[in-house]
């Protein structure tokens, strides 16, 4: 079965560069999530999407934006990188069946900051 | 505040031994509640989720989770731990009544096993 698609899997970018994530969803799931995962951190959401409009926002920084395609895939773009962005970023897609929610996430995008 | 609370940090058991991980929520309606799993360096595996019905869930690799109401808690429990199982356990919600359908991820638990 076709699972929740992000690249790269691993980034390494210099402090105030700029980094764009990307993420595929399953097919017919109609909302992206993008969560960041800290060191020893629990996930922390940033920011969804629902049918290509931004549904809920979360902690995501001013130097982050995001956005969803037509084709339903959803790019993370962060600028000004910091020591600090250096995380683990997944991705997930969820339907809803009935009433139930079945989410997928990603292998994540390992990013470092040097 | 609303929140998923995962009062241990780190536990560690042996091999064999049973286990049951501790999640607590506070949101005025039930929410959806999961149970994840995540290896070092790993992406987050769903081991069991709840909507409504029965209140004991069974999950994959043995686990099961029993929501109880009075207590606002989602346990997670196995009865016999395998070595493999070692890896950073989190509980996460979906708050319902608050027009979000996001995760909220508790702290995350450190399960060690001993051979």
């Amino acid at each position: 079965a076709a699972g929740v698609i992000q690249s790269p899997r691993h980034l390494i970018k210099e402090k105030r560069e700029t980094a764009t994530l990307k993420c595929y969803p399953i097919p017919r799931h109609d909302t992206v999530y993008w969560y960041q995962q800290g060191p020893g951190q629990d996930p922390q959401f940033l920011i969804s999407f629902y049918e290509k409009m931004q549904s809920d926002k979360g902690s995501i920084p001013d130097r982050f934006s995001a956005q969803q395609f037509s084709d339903y895939h959803s790019e993370l773009n962060m600028s000004s990188l910091e020591l600090g962005d250096s995380a683990l970023y997944f991705c997930a897609s969820s339907s809803a069946e009935g009433q139930e929610i079945r989410y997928t996430f990603g292998s994540g995008t390992r990013l470092t900051v040097v | 505040a609303q929140s998923v609370t995962q009062p241990d940090i780190h536990i560690t058991v042996s091999e064999g031994a049973s286990l049951e991980l501790r999640c607590n929520y506070s949101y005025g309606a039930t929410p959806y509640l999961f149970w994840y799993v995540q290896s070092p360096g790993q992406g987050l595996q769903l081991l069991l989720k709840y909507f409504s019905g029965d209140t004991l869930v069974q999950g994959i690799k043995g686990f099961e989770a029993e929501f109880k109401r009075s207590q606002s808690s989602f346990n997670l429990r196995k009865p016999s731990v395998h070595w493999s199982d070692a890896a950073e356990y989190f509980c996460a919600v979906v708050p319902l009544s608050y027009n979000t359908d996001k995760l909220i991820f508790g702290t995350g638990t450190r399960l060690q096993v001993f051979p």
